[in-house]
């Protein structure tokens, strides 16, 4: 079974530019969270959606980042403009939760982003 | 608010001895609790999870983990380090059910020496 599809793997850009960071999860699971990881702070969850809406987004650090998910087998995370802080790898991963699910979490192996 | 503490954010061990990764977490019931483990370069991957029941929980690649609800605990061992064990290591807390977020610890890396 495939797992949890983010692409591009890799995205060097200038500050200032709109980048984009796609995510698919596995087919069936009803969560999907955006996670951002950095050495100085860690594994920082961004936002979280519950069978396409988005449940909790209190981790966007700004105005800047968006999320949003159309459907069940896509997601994505923008930023614009984006910025040299905002360098790090964000990982997507999906669960299945509630009465069918245990909340486990699949990661995919993660976007990164340098900002120059 | 639920939170998670790995006092160690680096261990180093030899090939073969034993090894304990300490978690403590902070949640006003009994939480889901989970160990993940990250690869260089990779997504983490589930170790094992507690959700209730016996406290001794087996996971993947040899990890064990104990609840200790008295000591707000939930420590991954494993009795012989193999070198292909060093990676960064992740404690997680999460409230029953899966629906909210999973909190994550800020990880312990693990370096195994021959």
């Amino acid at each position: 079974d495939a797992g949890v599809i983010q692409s591009p793997r890799h995205e060097v850009t200038e500050m200032g530019q709109e980048v984009t960071l796609r995510c698919k999860p596995i087919s069936g699971h009803n969560s999907l969270f955006w996670y951002r990881q950095t050495m100085m702070r860690g594994l920082e969850l961004l936002i979280y959606f519950n069978n396409n809406v988005p449940i909790d987004d209190s981790g966007m650090p700004e105005d800047r980042f968006s999320a949003k998910m159309p459907n069940a087998s896509f997601s994505t995370l923008k930023i614009q403009p984006s910025e040299p802080r905002d360098s790090a790898v964000y990982f997507c991963a999906s669960s299945s939760t509630g009465a069918s699910g245990n909340g486990e979490l699949f990661f995919g192996e993660g976007s990164r982003l340098t900002v120059l | 608010a639920q939170s998670v503490t790995q006092p160690d954010i680096h261990i180093t061990v030899s090939e073969g001895a034993s090894l304990e990764l300490r978690c403590n977490y902070s949640y006003g019931a009994t939480p889901y609790l989970f160990w993940y483990v990250q690869s260089p370069g990779q997504g983490l991957q589930l170790l094992l999870k507690y959700f209730s029941g016996d406290t001794l929980v087996q996971g993947i690649k040899g990890f064990e983990a104990e609840f200790k609800r008295s000591q707000s605990s939930f420590n991954l061992r494993k009795p012989s380090v193999h070198w292909s064990d060093a990676a960064e290591y992740f404690c997680a807390v999460g409230p029953p059910g899966g629906y909210q977020k999973v909190t994550f610890g800020t990880g312990t890396k693990l370096q195994v020496i021959p």
